[in-house]
């Protein structure tokens, strides 16, 4: 069964750093979403991404993040200057087209820790 | 009222009981709702969709009240494999989706 990659599966950086985390949706799928949740509280939406362009993206989201889809397969969340609150479990999700919006499939996350 | 709430729990319930959790939500607009199942530090997983008035698949039903804006999900025979946090959630615009914080579901042996 196809499914939704992420490397690295932790990732540790200290504050200031540039972070990219790296996504790999399921190969028939348009539209794909970055999530992040801080431990012990919700998943929180953050930005979603669709024909090679943001669709919709969240407060959280400003101008230290940015996603890019730089070949037919990988789908990146870049952090510029990482804070200590920016420590979280970042989880991509991709959905096919013509799906609901929320039937999305979600990735194994990756686990930021801002030191 | 938040966009999507949810009784954290715990629900701390017998092998084999029933058990059900409730979610409210806002945008009285929303017209696809879903289930979904996160284990401990891992990933959301999709549960079950509800698009009118409700959905079964085995042991899991969930129900759709669109006069009082919430959604439930009853599971029947609860087993061990159970136990696990349960999102609902809802469309919150076009792509967004909004994740309520979680019913957390312990069933005890």
């Amino acid at each position: 069964e196809p499914e939704v990659t992420q490397t690295p599966s932790h990732q540790v950086t200290q504050m200031g750093q540039e972070v990219i985390l790296r996504c790999v949706p399921i190969s028939n799928h348009l539209y794909f979403y970055w999530y992040r949740q801080i431990l012990g509280q919700k998943v929180e939406f953050l930005v979603s991404f669709y024909n090679n362009e943001i669709s919709e993206k969240s407060e959280i989201f400003d101008d230290q993040f940015s996603v890019e889809r730089p070949d037919g397969s990988n789908f990146t969340l870049k952090i510029r200057s990482t804070k200590l609150e920016d420590s979280a479990m970042y989880f991509c999700a991709s959905r096919r087209a013509g799906g609901p919006s929320n039937e999305q499939f979600f990735g194994p996350g990756t686990r930021l820790t801002v030191l | 009222r938040k966009e999507v709430e949810q009784d954290p729990g715990p629900f701390n319930v017998p092998e084999g009981a029933t058990v059900a959790f409730n979610c409210t939500y806002s945008n009285s607009a929303s017209q696809s709702f879903f289930w979904y199942r996160q284990d401990c530090r891992k990933e959301p997983k999709l549960l079950m969709s509800v698009y009118s008035s409700g959905n079964e698949d085995g042991r899991f039903t969930a129900q759709l009240n669109r006069a009082s804006q919430y959604i439930s999900l009853l599971i029947r025979d609860s087993k061990l494999s159970d136990s696990a946090t349960y999102l609902c959630v809802t469309p919150g615009g076009y792509q967004k989706v909004t994740f309520g914080i979680g019913t957390k579901l312990q069933v005890i042996p």
